[in-house]
């Protein structure tokens, strides 16, 4: 059973540290998507990949946030420096192709404190 | 870019009952409708998707329905029940110069059906 494996499940870190989070997309998918999850915002997409390549990012913070894909199972979203509002649950989804179903990870819970 | 309106926010309906959750779109170049279940603590999933070439489509209990000329699209569940508790997701992408493959999604209804 092929999923999107997300790690870590929970981190918790002090304000102004360096918070890496990754994600392996399954197998033979093309296209990635970050999602960052809040009460009030829903499912906010930060960064979007086709064939590795970053197609848009405008709705993440560039002073802090970047996304790679360093190679075709790896993808990372890093936060430096972290802030408390940067708390969340992000997720990392992957698809076949565009317009097609996204298939989510489990999340990572992140707590800036 | 593409923007989606998602109603209600909140739904509580008897079981049995029917529940319909409304969105709608801006980008007329998206083409790709799904719909996503997402849990208390799990990850969305998807329930039903529908395409800009197709007016309707059901699966069991739940159906979706598209009005591309408005831009809005529909979710109806029949004959509710306890475990279709969960927050419902819309969402829209296509193959517009704005939004190519980008999956928006709406904000979100929280559908409790009580017992």
């Amino acid at each position: 059973d092929a999923r999107v494996t997300q790690t870590p499940r929970d981190k918790v870190t002090e304000m102004g540290q360096e918070v890496t989070m990754r994600c392996q997309p399954i197998l033979g998918h093309n296209t990635v998507f970050w999602y960052r999850q809040t009460m009030m915002q829903g499912l906010e997409l930060l960064a979007y990949f086709r064939n590795r390549a970053p197609l848009d990012d405008s709705g993440m913070p560039k002073d802090r946030f970047s996304a790679e894909m360093p190679d075709a199972t790896l993808a990372t979203l890093k936060i430096q420096p972290s802030e408390p509002r940067d708390s969340a649950v992000y997720f990392c989804a992957s698809g076949l192709v565009d317009n097609t179903e996204a298939f989510f990870g489990q999340g990572t819970r992140l707590t800036v404190v | 870019g593409e923007n989606v309106e998602q109603h209600p926010s909140t739904l509580s309906v008897q079981e049995g009952d029917s529940a319909v959750i409304k969105c709608t779109y801006s980008d007329s170049a998206s083409n790709y409708f799904p719909w996503y279940k997402q849990e208390l603590g799990k990850r969305p999933q998807l329930i039903i998707d529908i395409r800009s070439n197709v007016g309707e489509k059901k699966d069991q209990r739940i159906a979706v329905t598209l009005n591309k000329t408005a831009k809005h699209f529909s979710l109806h569940i029949t004959e509710t029940q306890p475990e279709d508790s969960a927050v419902y997701f819309c969402a829209a992408s296509g193959q517009g110069s704005s939004n190519t493959g980008k999956l928006i999604f709406g904000q979100g209804t929280t559908l409790q059906v009580k017992p």
